[in-house]
């Protein structure tokens, strides 16, 4: 079984603090990596997709591949209360056509 | 540009009851997937079809759940009977094509489905 693991948390930073979410995936041969965030009782909505090793800028976040670990991270700068939500690691397990595998999510809150 | 459809948005049968869900992908996404999400638990796949054709359906219980993209476009999700343990948001999501970089998946708002 090719598993995304991620701890459920809840992550709790205050306003304007680095948040970090971790992800480990067991499958070596996965070649692509998204964060999604999902809003209470919203759909999934791509924030950071990561295709090498090292890191990823996109504004206030981060992403972070080490392949040779199966880890993936998020990094969240100058946090705020609209970024409270459940983030999702979804990882391609195929080497041909997209199929993700989603971990359980980390919810985050950020406290005023 | 629109985004996905799904319809209805909330389902309450009872078990052993059937139901149907139903899906439009944005316009020209040739890749359409549906997930089934419980409860504090990420998506899981059910089935993925490029155009009308399934491209992997191996976590569909197809003792009782059954998909068809009949004219590559938009999608039914079809469970008989339902059971307790199907209480789940049915999402649909769809994308540009089958593979590759930047092949981004949207969601569409999905169908909370509960059974009692």
């Amino acid at each position: 079984q090719k598993e995304v693991e991620q701890n459920s948390g809840p992550l709790s930073v205050p306003e304007g603090a680095i948040a970090s979410l971790n992800c480990t995936y067991s499958d070596r041969v996965s070649q692509s990596f998204f964060w999604y965030r999902q809003y209470s009782g919203k759909s999934p909505e791509l924030i950071m997709s990561i295709y090498s090793n090292g890191d990823k800028e996109d504004g206030r976040f981060t992403a972070q591949l080490n392949k040779a670990s199966q880890y993936v991270s998020l990094l969240i700068r100058d946090s705020q209360p609209s970024d409270s939500a459940t983030y999702l690691c979804a990882v391609n397990t195929n080497t041909g056509f997209q199929k993700l595998v989603f971990g359980t999510g980390t919810r985050l809150l950020v406290s005023p | 540009e629109a985004g996905v459809a799904q319809s209805p948005r909330y389902k309450i049968i009872e078990k052993r009851q059937s139901v149907a869900f139903w899906c439009n992908p944005i316009s020209g996404h040739a890749t359409l997937y549906w997930y089934q999400q419980i409860l504090g638990q990420g998506p899981k796949l059910l089935i993925q079809f490029q155009n009308n054709g399934v491209v992997d359906d191996s976590q569909l219980p197809k003792d009782r759940f059954s998909a068809e993209r009949l004219k590559g476009v938009d999608s039914t999700l079809k469970i008989q009977p339902a059971k307790l343990e199907d209480s789940a948001v049915y999402l649909c999501a769809s994308s540009l094509r089958l593979a590759g970089e930047w092949n981004e998946q949207f969601f569409g708002p999905g169908t909370r489905l509960t059974v009692l």
